[in-house]
């Protein structure tokens, strides 16, 4: 199995400032159809996953652009270029190249 | 719009079985594959398996091999998870999800409780 490991695990952050969530996956994540197969999700309390960015940096509709997704192969990292007070929850980063789909351990970010 | 309904919570005892329903609306159903993820309390995503609904073919993670089967139901657009042999370690939210160009569209969640 792809093992996904993210960093840091909680990370407070000012309004306004920027803020960025790593994840390494095990193995490559990059297809040969040249899309690396990670995607980013964010879980707020009481609701599902919600998806941010697909096949690494692809940002999903009404999804703000202060966010955006980077990386290949087996670096990959999500970033909010300015972190509001709605952004607060849990973010997973998921690997979908191949069963069983694995995620990270989840990173919460908080306001400080 | 893409919309998957969820049955409501269940509350079963340990060794009893739990059957929980996905339906599906909004799109062709059987052109997207269903996958079930499920959530401890407090805890990440443990995916559990993933269905075709153009023929039913499934995959499963290898812990839940044995007691966990998926179905699919054209006529009514509809997918079943069934996982038996219920623990308290099964407590948790389990949500089905359209997969899509390597991502999921995720439904509410279905709560699952093992208490005896």
């Amino acid at each position: 199995d792809i093992v996904m490991t993210q960093s840091p695990l909680s990370l407070p952050v000012t309004p306004g400032e920027p803020a960025s969530i790593s994840c390494r996956s095990s193995q490559s994540l990059l297809n040969i159809n040249g899309y690396n197969y990670v995607d980013w999700y964010v879980q707020k309390p009481g609701q599902p996953p919600q998806l941010l960015i697909y096949l690494g940096s692809d940002r999903a509709s009404g999804v703000p652009d202060r966010f955006s997704g980077s990386g290949s192969g087996t670096e990959f990292t999500l970033r909010i270029s300015r972190v509001e007070a709605e952004d607060v929850g849990v973010y997973y980063c998921m690997q979908a190249l191949q069963t069983p789909y694995t995620f990270g351990q989840g990173t919460k970010l908080e306001i400080k | 719009q893409v919309q998957l309904v969820q049955s409501g919570p269940e509350v079963k005892k340990p060794g009893a079985s739990v059957k929980i329903s996905c339906r599906a609306s909004g799109y062709t159903f059987n052109d997207y594959y269903i996958h079930w993820v499920r959530q401890a309390p407090g805890q990440g995503l443990e995916w559990l398996g993933v269905i075709n609904p153009s023929g039913g073919r499934t995959e499963f993670a290898h812990k839940f091999q044995g007691r966990l089967t998926m179905t699919s139901e054209t006529s009514t657009t509809t997918v079943y998870m069934e996982l038996t042999s219920l623990t308290s370690d099964d407590r948790a939210m389990y949500y089905c999800a359209r997969a899509s160009t390597g991502h999921l569209f995720w439904g509410p969640g279905s709560l699952v409780t093992v208490s005896s």
